[in-house]
């Protein structure tokens, strides 16, 4: 069964220095994958995705996201945090041919001013 | 942009009551979906809707949950007798299909059943 981790409930950092959110996958088949943004009392905005070509993804609002095959993972970065970026992040999987989306268990980012 | 909107965005209801959650998919998307988050758990998908009928549900989705698109605009979940479990908040997406692999959410409809 498809399945995403993401190991961190909370991520703090500075703003002007680099994020990462992370998260890794499980699948039987090629990986799609995407994050979302939740902001507070607001529903989920996609960010990204990965389907198939470059292994780095460019996003929305700066952000990108890192695929690697060998590592089971597509960890979301951002080169430079800012305090607006402070949310909760949800990685997710494409279940198969289903479309369905599995989430993880989302990751709460706190930027500092 | 196009959006997802659903209505309303927050009901509070008594325990047995039925309650119907509205959303209007983005105008060309051909999918649609329901997914739910309680409170602090994670995002759960409970049921994918094309072409008219259902295409996919969870085990979440039993009998008291029903879908339907009454005209070429809504689409609606229906909880016919609502339980305290059943608070939550409930998203509403759409995909566009054929090309278009990216769903799209709508800003969600808290329900509160006391």
């Amino acid at each position: 069964a498809q399945s995403v981790a993401q190991p961190e409930d909370q991520v703090k950092v500075a703003e002007g220095n680099p994020l990462t959110v992370k998260c890794t996958y499980s699948v039987s088949g090629n990986p799609y994958l995407f994050w979302y943004v939740q902001y507070p009392n607001r529903g989920l905005q996609f960010l990204l995705k990965y389907i198939t070509g470059d292994n780095l993804v460019k996003g929305s609002y700066g952000f990108e996201a890192e695929f690697n095959k060998s590592q089971t993972s597509f960890h979301l970065k951002k080169p430079s945090a800012l305090v607006s970026d402070s949310a909760l992040y949800f990685c997710a999987v494409r279940d198969g041919s289903s479309y369905k989306l599995i989430f993880g268990s989302g990751t709460r980012l706190l930027v500092r001013p | 942009e196009p959006e997802v909107t659903q209505t309303p965005s927050h009901q509070v209801t008594q325990m047995g009551q039925e309650v119907i959650l509205r959303c209007v998919p983005i105008s060309n998307h051909l999918y649609f979906y329901w997914y739910r988050q309680i409170l602090g758990q994670k995002v759960e998908f409970l049921v994918s809707f094309y072409n008219n009928e259902i295409s996919e549900k969870s085990e979440i989705f039993d009998d008291q949950f029903s879908v339907e698109r009454p005209d070429g605009s809504n689409f609606t979940l229906k909880i016919r007798s609502t339980k305290l479990e059943d608070s939550a908040m409930y998203f509403c997406a759409s995909r566009q299909g054929l090309s278009g692999n990216t769903i799209y959410f709508g800003e969600g409809s808290w329900l509160t059943v006391v």
